[in-house]
C-alpha cells in the first residue's frame, strides 16, 4: 500500500524558503501515470493546490504563487520536494504531499490519492 | 475565477441519508472528487469523476454531477461519518476545492 510521508522545515523567517520533502513507500515514484503533487490549507480556511512534478521532471504550479514555486523529485530516493521562496505570513499551512492521476494526455485532470498525514510550517516575522 | 460551494453544515441522525452539495458553474462537464477529513487526519479519496467509488470505500456512499450540482450522498449514515467532506474538480489547469461541509450524526 503506497504511503507518503512529509517533513521538512516546521518554523521559517519571514521572505526566506520552506523547503520540504515527501518521502514515497510501499510503491516506486517512477512507475504509473501519476503527478507528485502538493497540497495545503491555511489555518482557517480551505485546501489550495500547490503543484505537480511529472514523470520525466514536468512541472505545472498554481498561478497564484507567482513563480516562488519549485518542485524537484529523487527518484534514486523516491521522493520529491517543495521550495517556496520569500515566505510571508500567507503561507503559514499544514502542507499535504499527495500522489495525482493521470490520464494518457494530461495531469490536469484527475484525483488525489492517497495523501501523507500533513506537515505544519509557520511563518514568523 | 470558478469556485466551488459547500454548505458549512449539514447534521442527520444516525442510520439515515446524509446529502452534501457542491455547487460552480457548469460543474456538471466537469469530473468531481469528494474526501472524508477526519478531525487530524488527512484527506480520504471516497468518490472520484462524479460517482466512482475507489476499492475499499463502502457502498453507502454515492456521488452524482449535473448542472451546476454535485451531491455526495451517504446512505445509512453512522457515527464514523462524522467529518469533514470537500468537493474538488479542476478547471483552466488549476485545481480548485470547496470549503467543506462537516458533517454532523446527531
Amino acid at each position: 500500500q503506497l504511503q507518503l510521508q512529509e517533513s521538512g522545515s516546521g518554523l521559517v523567517q519571514s521572505l526566506e524558503t520552506v523547503s520540504l520533502t515527501c518521502t514515497v513507500s510501499g510503491g516506486s515514484i517512477s512507475s504509473g501515470t501519476y503527478s507528485w503533487t502538493w497540497i495545503r490549507r491555511p489555518p482557517g480556511k480551505g485546501l489550495e493546490w500547490i503543484g505537480y512534478i511529472y514523470q520525466g521532471g514536468t512541472t505545472f504550479y498554481n498561478p497564484s504563487l507567482k513563480g516562488r514555486v519549485t518542485i524537484s523529485v529523487d527518484r534514486s530516493k523516491n521522493q520529491f520536494s517543495l521550495n517556496l521562496t520569500s515566505v510571508t505570513a500567507a503561507d503559514t499551512a499544514l502542507y499535504y504531499c499527495a500522489r495525482g492521476y493521470c490520464s494518457r494526455t494530461s495531469c490536469l485532470v484527475g484525483r488525489f490519492d492517497p495523501w501523507g498525514r500533513g506537515t505544519l510550517v509557520t511563518v514568523s516575522s | 475565477s470558478f469556485d466551488l460551494s459547500q454548505p458549512i453544515s449539514v447534521s442527520v441522525s444516525p442510520g439515515q441519508t446524509a446529502s452534501i452539495t457542491c455547487s460552480g458553474g457548469e460543474l456538471g462537464d466537469k469530473y468531481l472528487c469528494w474526501y472524508q477529513q477526519r478531525p487530524g487526519q488527512s484527506p480520504i479519496l471516497i468518490i472520484y469523476q462524479d460517482d466512482k467509488r475507489p476499492s475499499g470505500i463502502p457502498e453507502r456512499f454515492s456521488g452524482s454531477n449535473s448542472g451546476n450540482t454535485a451531491t455526495l450522498t451517504i446512505s445509512g449514515t453512522q457515527a464514523m461519518d462524522e467529518a469533514d467532506y470537500i468537493c474538488q474538480a479542476w478547471d483552466s489547469s488549476t485545481v480548485v476545492f470547496g470549503g467543506g461541509t462537516k458533517l454532523t450524526v446527531l
